[in-house]
């Protein structure tokens, strides 16, 4: 099964809103509301950011929010800040009983 | 604090055989199901298994099917991933997280990753 799809890089200035998009099919973003998110600085562990499309974890600033429509999943940064600037990985549950993380997008703040 | 750390990386040959070990600490273990993910050198996250807090549940990537085995040891805190016919593509840091809802949930949090590096 193919990675879902997540543009390589996106980027914005300090202050500005991105957003970051993850497809994937109706066998596992459209099919089910089980879409996470994870950002990792460079030579750090990924750590959770979105839970179950929209519900953020405990101590995940609120300038973070998901979304989903049909099969394209999506995370939205607000209010851009350096420390922001790292890679963002989503994850799907599949129909096949597995899971499928998307190929990463590398966030520059500018 | 959970705290989750990852041994048992290191050289190997193709062919062979290693296993990684997770030992967690801050959590009541057997409550929680616990999953190995991997990140080859400059690529994405790849879902390798996930195994239910009872040991009962395990499910895997299709590409580890038949070589992986996913195991724990709740007397001890521990998950373990068995790893034979290794191949070059497994090359990679393999993480193990904790698993909110079994394998339709979310990883948090990770551990600091062992590097397996699969070579001659």
């Amino acid at each position: 099964q193919s990675a879902l799809t997540q543009p390589a890089s996106v980027s914005g200035s300090p202050g500005q809103s991105i957003t970051i998009s993850c497809t994937g099919t109706s066998s596992d973003v459209g099919g089910y509301n089980y879409v996470s998110w994870y950002q990792q600085h460079p030579g750090k562990a990924p750590k959770l950011m979105i839970s179950d499309v929209s519900n953020r974890p405990s101590g995940v600033s609120i300038r973070f929010s998901g979304s989903k429509s049909g099969n394209t999943a999506s995370l939205t940064i607000s209010g851009l800040q350096a420390e922001d600037e790292a890679d963002y990985s989503c994850s799907s549950y599949t129909s096949n009983r597995t899971v499928i993380f998307g190929g990463g997008t590398k966030l520059t703040v500018l | 604090e959970v705290q989750l750390l990852e041994s048992g990386g290191g050289l190997v040959q193709p062919g062979g055989s290693l296993r990684l070990s997770c030992a967690a600490s801050g959590i009541t273990f057997s409550s929680y199901a616990m999953t190995w993910i991997r990140q080859a050198p400059g690529e994405g996250l790849q879902w390798v298994s996930t195994i239910g807090g009872s040991g009962g549940s395990t499910y895997y990537a299709d590409s580890v099917k038949g070589r992986f085995t996913v195991s724990r040891d709740n007397s001890k805190n521990t998950l373990y991933l068995q790893m034979n016919s290794l191949r070059a593509e497994d090359t990679a840091v393999y993480y193990c997280a904790r698993t909110l809802r079994g394998v339709t949930g979310w990883f948090d949090p990770w551990g600091q990753g062992t590097l397996v590096t699969v070579s001659s």
